[in-house]
């Protein structure tokens, strides 16, 4: 089983819609999560944290559930810039020297249609 | 402030000749992460620095393949003797907070 799941999509939502995007992770032992977005041909860029209570920035709210082991993103009032490919990243701090194992996910590809 | 900046930008090399690929990083950045994404897939873990540990060079592929920080700053990722195979973009990334990473845009090296 892969460190960290996530199906690659595409998932093709008109303008407007809500979409969902789920990430499993198989070590319990993961300590904190990101979803990172990445626009074709450019670097990962950092959208959002996910905080154990979940947080919200503007259409997009992040969700953590440590005991089925995945982190959700949902994104309302979809926008055509929106289009992205987004990656879920789960990090394990090994020890207090700061040293963390960070594993990406191969992202979920959302197109968004007009 | 300046982010993560990596040069070449771009590379084009012939099979079998040797190139570097360099990450300045956020300044004060205590760790350094080298991934390489080929086209349409995930990005797949080189090697990372922390601070003076020694770097956890698990990911690379071959020998062919090291990297180097030099004073806690400024990384070169080497590969010898290229393959076709070693075509990719490859992207440092950097990180001071416990937790996020901020990439730079990439070396795209095409290996004729």
């Amino acid at each position: 089983r892969k460190e960290v799941e996530q199906d690659p999509g595409p998932f093709n939502v008109p303008e407007g819609a809500t979409v969902a995007f789920n990430c499993t992770y198989s070590n319990s032992a993961s300590q904190s999560f990101f979803w990172y977005r990445q626009d074709c041909r450019k670097e990962p860029k950092l959208l959002m944290s996910v905080y154990s209570s979940g947080n919200e920035d503007g259409r997009f709210t992040a969700q953590l559930n440590r005991a089925s082991q995945y982190i959700s993103l949902l994104i309302r009032d979809s926008k055509l810039s929106d289009s992205a490919t987004y990656l879920c990243v789960v990090n394990i701090l090994r020890n207090s020297g700061g040293y963390q194992k960070v594993t990406f996910g191969t992202g979920t590809k959302l197109q968004v249609i007009p | 402030g300046a982010g993560v900046s990596q040069s070449p930008s771009n590379k084009v090399t012939e099979k079998g000749k040797d190139v570097e690929l360099r990450c300045d990083p956020i300044s004060g950045h205590t760790a350094l992460y080298w991934y390489r994404q080929s086209l349409g897939q995930g990005l797949e873990f080189l090697i990372y620095f922390q601070g003076n540990s020694a770097p956890d060079k698990s990911g690379l592929p071959s020998d062919r393949f090291s990297a180097e920080r030099t004073g806690g700053s400024v990384s070169t990722l080497t590969i010898q003797r290229t393959q076709q195979e070693d075509s990719a973009v490859y992207l440092c990334a950097s990180r001071q907070d416990p937790d996020t990473q901020y990439f730079g845009p990439g070396t795209r090296l095409t290996v004729l």
